[in-house]
């Protein structure tokens, strides 16, 4: 089955620094991989789609980007806020599933 | 803005009880998600349904049935609970197929004694 891997399970950084998010898949090729951001207690919110023939997609002091070569897609906050402390999941859809990355935890430090 | 509802934010069962867990969903999307969240293991898919009456089976659909006999609703069922069952159930609605973003409820934190 698909298997999706995020980078690391949390991230400390720095407040205004730009943080990056890795999300590696394997055994599909998607045609779109999408990015989550979710607070305790709280379901995932959808943040940005990224379609395969798209190399890279902007909104605000979001941009991500997506390899389909390396199966890789990076998720980056630039100037990075305490607000944007959450954890963020990368999700794409395989066939008719559906499948989720185990999450990354982001926390910036004022 | 869509809105996905959860019956319970929290719930406590026995063991060998059936539970439902149920969810409303108020933008006529065609899609609902059943997930549970479990700590590194992420979101895994339970069922689907693309259609009143239509269901799927996720990556995890064993113990679990759902139901959905309204377009607006859909019920999870633990025909029989267990302690392995104890988690964060969130549902999920989405219009279209697969490529549109999913709007989830904010959880049910479900235990089994």
């Amino acid at each position: 089955s698909q298997k999706i891997e995020q980078n690391s399970e949390a991230l400390n950084i720095q407040e205004g620094k730009t943080a990056t998010l890795t999300c590696n898949y394997t055994n599909y090729s998607p045609a779109y991989l999408q990015w989550y951001r979710q607070d305790p207690g709280r379901g995932p919110v959808f943040l940005l789609l990224i379609r395969e023939n798209e190399k890279e997609k902007r909104k605000e002091r979001l941009k991500v980007t997506f390899d389909t070569t390396l199966k890789q897609s990076l998720f980056h906050i630039t100037a990075s806020q305490p607000a944007d402390s959450a954890t963020y999941l990368c999700a794409l859809a395989a066939g008719n599933q559906f499948y989720f990355g185990t999450g990354t935890s982001l926390t910036v430090i004022p | 803005d869509v809105k996905v509802t959860q019956s319970s934010r929290y719930l406590v069962k026995r063991t060998g009880e059936k539970v439902f867990l149920e969810c409303v969903q108020d933008m006529d999307h065609e899609n609902m998600f059943w997930y549970r969240q479990d700590p590194g293991l992420g979101l895994r898919l339970i069922y689907f349904s693309y259609d009143v009456k239509m269901k799927e089976k996720g990556d995890i659909p064993e113990g679990y049935s759902v139901s959905r006999e309204k377009k607006e609703r859909f019920s999870l069922i633990l025909e029989s609970a267990s302690t392995n069952q104890t988690s964060m159930y969130l549902c999920a609605s989405s219009t279209g197929y697969s490529n549109q973003p999913q709007h989830f409820g904010d959880g049910t934190r479900l235990s089994i004694l």
